[in-house]
């Protein structure tokens, strides 16, 4: 059972557009939502962090969107760039075991010149 | 500030061999954790281990996987008796605590070919 759905599994956008990637979980114990992006050859490395307390998070270009009610979060990338084409990885975890995540099973995303 | 080192990048094995995976935390971390990531899929959690303790194997297939962290040296994952299944990206990833306000460092993974 897959206890964090993404979507979608490819999205391409122009340069300087917004990529929007959505994910959707189930327990509501989870109180950790990363996001990681991860290029050919290399594993993932976290972007951006988001708690339950709150409801947006922002750095630089990059903005995690949170509705507890839903149990939705999703990424926005403003003013995409072609060093932006990556895997992108949404995830969902307890705190207490931080290492422990679920993820979504990834969306590629293409940033065309 | 080397992160965390996996080796080797790139494993062959035939069926029935045994594979062994190298997983060196960050300096100063001794909290480890190995994922595996199938072709279009996300990573999936296998096992937590501190130094010389299993945390956690519940993503642990029951039969020939096995995984330790010793005193000294490497995280070892091992597959006994591989299978073609077996093939996918095996990734580490360390913390220093575990602790709630931590990142998780990933290393660049092991991928292994079951011919």
């Amino acid at each position: 059972q897959q206890q964090v759905k993404q979507s979608p599994q490819s999205l391409i956008v122009q340069k300087g557009g917004i990529s929007i990637i959505n994910c959707a979980y189930e327990n509501t114990a989870f109180d950790y939502f990363p996001w990681y992006q991860q290029f050919p050859g290399k594993g993932p490395a976290l972007l951006i962090a988001i708690r339950p307390d709150v409801s947006e998070k922002k750095e630089g270009r990059f903005t995690i969107s949170f509705n507890k009610s839903a149990k939705q979060f999703s990424l926005h990338i403003m003013d995409s760039q072609p060093g932006d084409s990556a895997t992108y990885f949404c995830a969902a975890g307890r705190g207490s075991t931080l290492g422990r995540l679920y993820f979504g099973r990834g969306t590629q995303l293409t940033v065309w010149p | 500030n080397a992160g965390v080192m996996q080796n080797p990048r790139h494993l062959v094995r035939r069926r029935g061999q045994e594979a062994r995976l190298r997983c060196s935390p960050m300096k100063g971390h001794s909290h480890v954790y190995w994922y595996r990531q199938l072709p279009e899929e996300g990573l999936k959690f296998m096992v937590y281990l501190q130094k010389e303790n299993i945390i956690d194997e519940s993503g642990m297939p029951k039969e020939r996987f096995s995984a330790e962290f010793p005193k000294e040296g490497p995280s070892i994952l091992r597959i006994q008796q591989v299978v073609r299944g077996d093939s996918a990206a095996y990734f580490c990833a360390s913390t220093a605590t575990g602790g709630t306000n931590e990142k998780l460092f990933f290393g660049s993974g092991t991928q292994l070919s079951v011919l």
